[in-house]
């Protein structure tokens, strides 16, 4: 069973398109987060979600917007698409209140915009 | 603010030699560290973590860090390398007040024969 799992694993797009990603957990968590790595590697948090309500938006531009449907699922849309934006998206999760849980991943979303 | 800084971008090892990465953190209340790898085209996985405790963590695949507070490290050291070894490797503090890993720049691990 895939605990955190992110469709599509790849996804190429023109700029200006509008796209999502989505994210579904199986471990029962309550708090979800999309991460951002660029070409070089780094991890940057976007978004946190804890019980489907927002917690975290680190300054990503409003073209991105997370839903949460349920505490399981944490999806991204992203608006009018920038070259930018080509990127490895992570979904993670963990249980809020449990600082020595980890965070669990997912295989990642790798996005190309042409 | 919570933040983690890895020493070096690329490490290369020969196979057998000892591994060690280096993390500094700096944070204002007792930390928990954590260290991820991520091999080629895959997501993160928890290697080892500190929370409170012993300060010399043991984890997966072989691999051991110690928290030293006195230093405000947390490195990660594996005895023998082996080709598998091969990844990128991810020191990581988790933020309390703000429920969020931060991450390091990444520390990319070459295993040669």
């Amino acid at each position: 069973d895939t605990a955190v799992s992110q469709t599509p694993k790849y996804l190429v797009t023109q700029m200006g398109n509008d796209k999502s990603i989505k994210c579904e957990q199986n471990l029962g968590h309550d708090t979800m987060y999309w991460y951002k790595q660029d070409s070089k590697k780094f991890l940057k948090i976007m978004f946190s979600y804890n019980n489907k309500e927002l917690i975290i938006n680190e300054t990503v531009p409003n073209r991105f917007s997370p839903k949460s449907p349920d505490k399981a699922h944490l999806n991204l849309h992203i608006n009018s698409l920038e070259l930018g934006d080509s990127a490895v998206y992570f979904c993670a999760s963990s249980q809020a209140g449990q600082a020595n849980t980890e965070a669990f991943f997912g295989q990642g979303t790798r996005l190309t915009v042409v | 603010a919570q933040s983690v800084t890895q020493l070096g971008s690329h490490v290369s090892v020969s196979e057998g030699a000892l591994v060690l990465l280096r993390c500094n953190y700096s944070s204002s209340v007792p930390p928990y560290l954590f260290w991820y790898v991520q091999y080629p085209n895959q997501g993160l996985q928890l290697l080892l973590k500190y929370t409170t405790g012993a300060t010399l963590v043991k984890g997966i695949n072989g691999f051991e860090a110690e928290f030293k507070k006195s230093e405000t490290s947390f490195h990660l050291t594996k005895p023998s390398a082996h080709m598998s070894d091969a990844a990128e490797y991810f020191c990581a503090v988790f933020t309390g007040t703000a429920s969020k890993l931060t991450f390091g720049t990444g520390t990319r691990l070459q295993v040669t024969l």
